[in-house]
């Protein structure tokens, strides 16, 4: 298995809902990533999980509030998110964080839309 | 600051005709350079990732450069077909924090029939 899946393919919420984002890979990979891409441009980072632990926190508000329950799960809650939060939310893994050949397989994304 | 810059940011072409696409980039110490296709809404997919040591590499009709003295790659695509219409993403990635990426802007193409 080769694929990172990620539920739900789109999401509506309003600002004073709470949802969840969810991210599963089963390539034994220990790193994890969740990025936001606004439309045309790069995906930018959020957070990234090193065996299970939280590595990186790219100053992203506390609204946004990651879960990394397994090695396989990655989890984004959301809680009070603002409409410029709508954007595309990319999950990917890779092997680790090191190693010259340390691809990050990307799942399809969450279409989120916040009214 | 590493960066990473892409040319042009968009690019019209009729199907079956080639085009190449241009990375510059500034990141240090470098790891490997990728090559990604993203379709609007989706995710990227990987076409070509490549080490300091590796000048050249295919993957289909898209064969990716690298240039590291200059710090230069591009994506030539061969034949191009309807679904080539994308975004290419160069993104490299550097050993410093944990071999973080850095992401170009893109460059938008839209193949024409």
């Amino acid at each position: 298995d080769t694929e990172v899946t990620q539920t739900p393919k789109h999401l509506v919420m309003g600002m004073t809902n709470k949802k969840s984002l969810k991210c599963e890979q089963h390539m034994g990979h220990r790193a994890m990533y969740w990025y936001k891409q606004k439309a045309k441009k790069p995906p930018e980072l959020m957070f990234v999980y090193s065996y299970e632990k939280l590595s990186i926190n790219e100053s992203v508000p506390s609204r946004f509030s990651p879960e990394c329950p397994n090695s396989s799960l990655l989890n984004l809650h959301l809680h009070a998110l603002q409409p410029e939060d709508s954007a595309l939310y990319l999950c990917a893994s890779s092997q680790s964080l090191a190693g010259d050949y340390n691809e990050q397989f990307f799942g399809p994304g969450t279409r989120l839309t916040v009214l | 600051k590493n960066q990473v810059e892409q040319s042009p940011q968009s690019l019209i072409i009729l199907e079956g005709k080639n085009c190449t696409l241009q990375c510059n980039y500034t990141v240090s110490p470098f790891s490997n350079l990728r090559w990604y296709k993203q379709d609007t809404g989706r995710g990227p997919v990987s076409l070509t990732i490549m080490t300091f040591s590796e000048n050249t590499k295919s993957n289909g009709r898209y064969t990716a450069t690298l240039d590291a003295d200059t710090k230069q790659s591009s994506l030539h695509i061969t034949a191009s077909q309807l679904s080539d219409s994308a975004s290419y993403i160069c993104v490299v990635s550097s050993y410093n924090a944990g071999n973080m990426l850095t992401f170009g802007g893109g460059t938008r193409l839209m193949v024409k029939p």
